[in-house]
């Protein structure tokens, strides 16, 4: 069963820095892998999404990368600024005919003028 | 922007009682989702749907639950008879094209509260 995990929960940063968040699953066998953000309250936007044959993909100040052998993908963030606070989800497509998301927890991020 | 839009935005309804969620997929994607996240948990698949029928569901999406594409812009989530433990936000989600390009873009949410 496909588990996907984000660590830390919660990370707290000040204006400026430039960000590393962390995905990893356990199922090395996806189709892709998407990125979300969701502030409070509110649905999921859309971020990114990486096929599973593809090592990289941008958007404006946002670089995620995927090691599908390792089951790792990380999303950079540059030039944090408070409006990129909200948390940030990950979630693989299995394999084996299946269009489902399976979603990590997510990680805070609060990023501090 | 195209976007997901769902209604209604919180819903409050009685143990026992029926609920229908409903949502508008973009206009030009063929496959739906419906997905719930209970408070402080992670987001949860719980059905797709292409074609007019179901193409996968969960363990969670049991004879309780029912989607339906009643007319050529509607997406509904039915809870036939609702518990307690429904209480989640739910989220309707839809997509372009299957694996692999099949990203996924999600509407804003029904708050449901079962007292």
């Amino acid at each position: 069963k496909q588990e996907v995990t984000q660590i830390p929960a919660a990370l707290s940063v000040p204006e400026g820095e430039n960000l590393v968040l962390n995905c990893s699953f356990t199922d090395s066998a996806i189709y892709n892998l998407q990125w979300f953000r969701q502030d409070p309250g509110k649905g999921l936007t859309s971020l990114l999404l990486i096929q599973s044959s593809q090592r990289e993909q941008t958007s404006g100040r946002l670089n995620a990368s995927l090691d599908k052998s390792s089951g790792r993908s990380t999303l950079y963030i540059a030039a944090s600024q408070p409006g990129d606070s909200a948390t940030y989800l990950c979630a693989v497509s299995a394999q084996g005919g299946s269009e489902k998301l399976v979603f990590g927890k997510g990680m805070k991020l609060t990023v501090n003028p | 922007e195209p976007e997901v839009t769902q209604t209604p935005s919180h819903q409050v309804t009685q143990m026992g009682q029926e609920v229908i969620l409903r949502c508008v997929p973009i206009s030009n994607h063929l496959y739906f989702y419906w997905y719930r996240q209970i408070l402080g948990q992670k987001v949860e698949f719980l059905v797709s749907f292409y074609n007019n029928e179901i193409s996968e569901k969960s363990e969670i999406f049991d004879d309780q639950f029912s989607v339906e594409r009643p007319d050529g812009s509607n997406f509904t989530l039915k809870i036939r008879s609702t518990k307690l433990e429904d209480s989640a936000m739910y989220f309707c989600a839809s997509s372009v094209e299957i694996v692999p390009n099949n990203e996924q873009f999600f509407g804003p949410g029904t708050r449901l509260t079962v007292l």
